[in-house]
């Protein structure tokens, strides 16, 4: 069955630092979204990539597609508090089944 | 409006024991799902729905069930609780009948078997 794998499982940065977290999948994705779930809290869409080799972004935080969606990445840019969270990709490789990477959970040092 | 609401909030079943956890939308969403939450294992989806009428297994679907009589709920069945059980449910729904659109999550039940 399709998997998708996201790496790393935590991660402990100091305020002000950069964090990167990787998804990758087994088989070619029609698309990847990303999620944020406070602690205690419930998953939030963040965004959605389509395009091969797409790139967005929302204020610090930096979302890639692959070339060959099979993989994504989110970026954050100089950490703040707020960011704590655990971040999750999650991907269609049809139309009706969305699966989960198994989530990064950012812890943010002040 | 509420969005997506999931009730109870929280639930402490004894082994055997059968319960149903309400979701319930007010956004006129055609898709509707159900995830487990385990930790270190992200979100596993349970069944799903594309539309009032129409359910299809997930991942996960082992003693579970599910029924769409209407657009605006998705009440999942454990039918005999067991301890694997044990986890966070959410319920996510869809502005169209497909996965690949945002979802939104209501807060979650959390479930403990005994």
């Amino acid at each position: 069955g399709q998997q998708v794998m996201q790496i790393p499982q935590y991660q402990h940065v100091q305020e002000g630092e950069d964090f990167t977290t990787y998804c990758n999948s087994s088989t070619t994705l029609s698309n990847i979204q990303w999620y944020k779930q406070r602690p205690g809290g419930h998953p939030v869409f963040l965004i959605q990539l389509v395009k091969s080799g797409e790139v967005k972004k929302q204020k610090r935080l930096t979302f890639q597609f692959g070339e060959a969606k099979k993989n994504s990445s989110l970026h954050i840019t100089a950490t703040q508090t707020t960011d704590v969270g655990t971040y999750f990709c999650a991907g269609t490789a049809g139309a009706n089944n969305l699966f989960f990477g198994t989530g990064t959970r950012l812890t943010v040092i002040p | 409006n509420a969005g997506v609401t999931q009730t109870p909030k929280f639930q402490v079943l004894k082994t055997g024991q059968s319960m149903t956890l309400q979701c319930a939308q007010d956004m006129n969403h055609e898709y509707m799902s159900w995830y487990r939450q385990d930790p270190g294992m992200g979100l596993r989806l349970i069944h799903y729905s594309v539309g009032a009428g129409i359910t299809d297994q997930g991942e996960v679907p082992n003693g579970y069930n599910v029924s769409r009589s209407t657009t605006e709920d998705f009440p999942l069945r454990l039918l005999s609780a067991a301890p694997s059980q044990t986890s966070v449910y959410f319920c996510a729904t869809g502005i169209s009948g497909a996965a690949n659109q945002p979802q939104h999550f209501g807060d979650g039940t959390r479930l403990s078997i005994l």
